[in-house]
């Protein structure tokens, strides 16, 4: 399975400040990674399905101004929390996909949890 | 719209006994993936097993198997002699071949293993 890393894995913020999360594939390319944000004992929820060299498509319900998603290269995708308010307080995972024989497998990374003050 | 549903909160077992999480999708689609992913406290989504859709035969990953129902839509997950390191979320989770890549989640089972 693919390799995935998140950094940093916690942040704590101060209101109205802007947070940026990494995700790195390490171990092949991903020209697609997935953004999902986790409450607790709650599922997970998509944000947002990153392409490499394209704009983001943002799930409805999740503003692409406030979450800020960029796939700079087939290795690294991030995902900036704009004037971050407290109930943007989440976990955050991102995955990437790997196809393993003909099966589309995801991959996650070990999530970032972000607490705004 | 697919939609996967998993039916038990919670759940709680003995070390050593086997275990069954129960899960249900609904999708008019004929050529799928299907997952059990596991998340311990650590929070880390781990990759427990994955079935094809067209394969008839019930995917098997050491202790961890599956019984795949394609016609009744249902995708269980047996855990068989239990650890005390299998506590943790299992999520059933459903994929479209060749579609949008998006995938569906279950609510997710805690489940807990007691020594």
């Amino acid at each position: 399975g693919a390799v995935v890393s998140q950094h940093p894995s916690w942040v704590i913020c101060k209101s109205g400040t802007s947070v940026k999360i990494e995700c790195r594939s390490l171990d092949f390319q991903a020209t697609t990674m997935f953004w999902y944000r986790q409450f607790p004992k709650q599922s997970l929820m998509l944000m947002a399905t990153s392409n490499e060299g394209s704009k983001a498509t943002y799930e409805q319900g999740v503003e692409k101004d406030k979450f800020l998603i960029n796939h700079a290269s087939l290795t690294l995708s991030t995902l900036t929390v704009t004037s971050a308010h407290p109930e943007d307080s989440s976990f955050y995972i991102c995955s990437v996909m790997s196809r393993t024989g003909i099966t589309d497998t995801q991959y996650f990374g070990p999530g970032t949890r972000l607490t705004v003050l | 719209a697919q939609t996967v549903t998993q039916s038990q909160p919670e759940m709680s077992v003995q070390e050593a006994e086997t275990v069954t999480l129960s899960c249900t999708y609904d999708t008019s689609e004929n050529n799928y993936y299907l997952f059990w992913y596991k998340q311990p406290p650590s929070r880390q989504m781990i990759l427990v097993i994955r079935q094809e859709a067209y394969k008839q035969q019930n995917a098997t990953e050491n202790r961890f198997s599956v019984n795949f129902q394609k016609a009744a839509k249902s995708f269980s997950l047996k855990i068989s002699d239990s650890q005390l390191g299998d506590t943790a979320m299992y999520f059933c989770a459903f994929i479209v071949a060749q579609g949008a890549q998006k995938l569906v989640f279950g609510q997710g089972t805690r489940l807990t293993i007691n020594p």
